[in-house]
């Protein structure tokens, strides 16, 4: 199977803009969470997308937010971006039948700069 | 909410020697703690996970261990190699659905 995919890799914007990050799950996949990785704060948890629903959600302003479709794949948006979003953003799959935790598989990250 | 924390920060060993890396987490309900390892501009990958119906698990020269009593868990590789050099990042779940808290990560350096 082909593994989680990110697109873009990397990115530069400037401080007040927007963007949007995709990803791809891993085929028959359902559940896709987001994460920040800093080299201060490391690996934050963002959100967590099942079906297409919110199932869960990290300790991050409202200028983050996400959506995910019904094939399972996932974005995410900033808007009125901070330099202190520059991070590298990922995202995990997993099969998630329930409740229970599965497996996640990282990506490999989409790198954002903000100038 | 869960919490977790890791040690060492930095860790250096000799090829050919063993390494260990502890965390703790403070949510007594977590069953599910994972160990990923990430290289230099990769994805954190999973090299091998727990559930809290075992207390230790082993794969090759990986092995995890865990206390549920004092809940901590711990990385333990034996036989270091170069290609072992990395970061590792334990995790442990929190709340409900796949979300997880990872601890701050541990720098491993195998001298050869």
């Amino acid at each position: 199977k082909a593994g989680v995919t990110q697109t873009p890799r990397y990115l530069i914007k400037t401080r007040g803009q927007q963007v949007t990050l995709s990803c791809s799950p891993i085929s028959g996949h359902r559940s896709v969470s987001w994460y920040q990785q800093t080299p201060g704060q490391g690996l934050q948890f963002l959100f967590e997308y099942f079906s297409e629903t919110q199932r869960n959600k990290g300790n991050f302003p409202g200028r983050f937010s996400g959506r995910q479709f019904s094939n399972s794949r996932s974005e995410m948006n900033v808007s009125t971006l901070e330099l202190g979003d520059s991070a590298l953003y990922l995202c995990a799959s997993s099969f998630s039948t329930g409740n229970n935790q599965e497996t996640q598989y990282f990506g490999p990250g989409t790198r954002l700069l903000v100038l | 909410g869960e919490n977790v924390e890791q040690h060492p920060s930095t860790l250096s060993v000799q090829e050919g020697d063993s390494a260990v890396i502890k965390c703790t987490y403070s949510d007594s309900a977590s069953n599910y703690f994972p160990w990923y390892k990430q290289e230099l501009g990769k994805r954190p990958q999973l090299i091998i996970d727990i559930r809290s119906n075992v207390g230790e698990k082993k794969d090759q020269r990986i092995a995890v261990t865990l206390n549920k009593t004092a809940k901590h868990f711990s990385l333990h590789i034996t036989e270091t190699q170069p290609e072992d050099s990395a970061v590792y990042f334990c995790a442990a779940p929190s709340g409900y659905g796949n979300k997880l808290v990872f601890g701050a990560g541990t720098i491993l350096r195998v001298k050869s």
